[in-house]
């Protein structure tokens, strides 16, 4: 079945420092890739996407990475400040298809 | 307009009681959903508006009714809810299938 993992489900970094979030999904129908930030007590705000036509996607200290043929997709934050701690949550959607599957979600925590 | 709102932020409820979760957006998505979300855990999605119809509904149990009266906006009647349906429901939009927008949630307690 359709399935996305997620690690690490926990990351602490030093502010400053980068942070890697990676996702592997099952369906290799799957085209498109969104990650997600969620705050404490707020909903899932949309940070990034890519799609499966494009290998690599930046707006500025985010990054996404996306590798076909392993299926792995990865979130690279850079030069980590305490507002970026928070759950990230990628996704996987097939095409044609309303359902988003989700990984299980990665707390991360930037010590100050 | 680049939101989705929602209301009411909480809401606790008794198990006999009948309420209504509002969810609107201005952006001109045509597709709509409800998810729920319990602690430490991704998004569910429960349903799925496409143009005004449903177009999902995930086994959801009949005690969740949902309903859009039209393009911009969504609700979820509830009734004879139970306690482990106790839950952030989060409401999103998308212009197309993907780009999917999430609202603030409403944080529902079922005493």
């Amino acid at each position: 079945g359709e399935n996305v993992e997620q690690h690490p489900s926990t990351l602490s970094v030093q502010e400053g420092d980068s942070a890697v979030i990676k996702c592997t999904y099952s369906d290799s129908a799957s085209n498109y890739f969104p990650w997600y930030k969620q705050e404490l007590g707020k909903g899932p705000q949309l940070i990034i996407d890519i799609r499966s036509n494009v290998g690599e996607k930046k707006d500025q200290r985010i990054a996404v990475t996306l590798n076909k043929t392993a299926k792995h997709f990865s979130l690279h934050i850079t030069e980590t400040q305490p507002e970026d701690s928070a759950v990230y949550f990628c996704a996987a959607l097939r095409r044609w298809r309303y359902k988003l599957i989700f990984g299980s979600g990665t707390r991360l925590l930037v010590r100050p | 307009d680049t939101e989705v709102t929602q209301t009411p932020k909480h809401l606790v409820m008794g198990m006999t009681n009948k309420k209504s979760l509002k969810c609107e957006q201005h952006m001109g998505h045509r597709a709509m959903y409800w998810y729920k979300q319990k602690a430490k855990k991704p998004p569910e999605l429960m349903f799925v508006y496409s143009y005004e119809k449903l177009s999902i509904n995930e086994s959801v149990p009949s005690r969740f009714s949902p309903e859009c009266p039209n393009s911009s906006l969504l609700n979820l009647h509830l009734h004879a809810l139970q306690p482990e349906d106790s839950a952030l429901y989060l409401c999103a939009s998308s212009l197309a299938m993907s780009e999917v927008i999430f609202g603030p949630g409403t944080r529902l307690t079922v005493l």
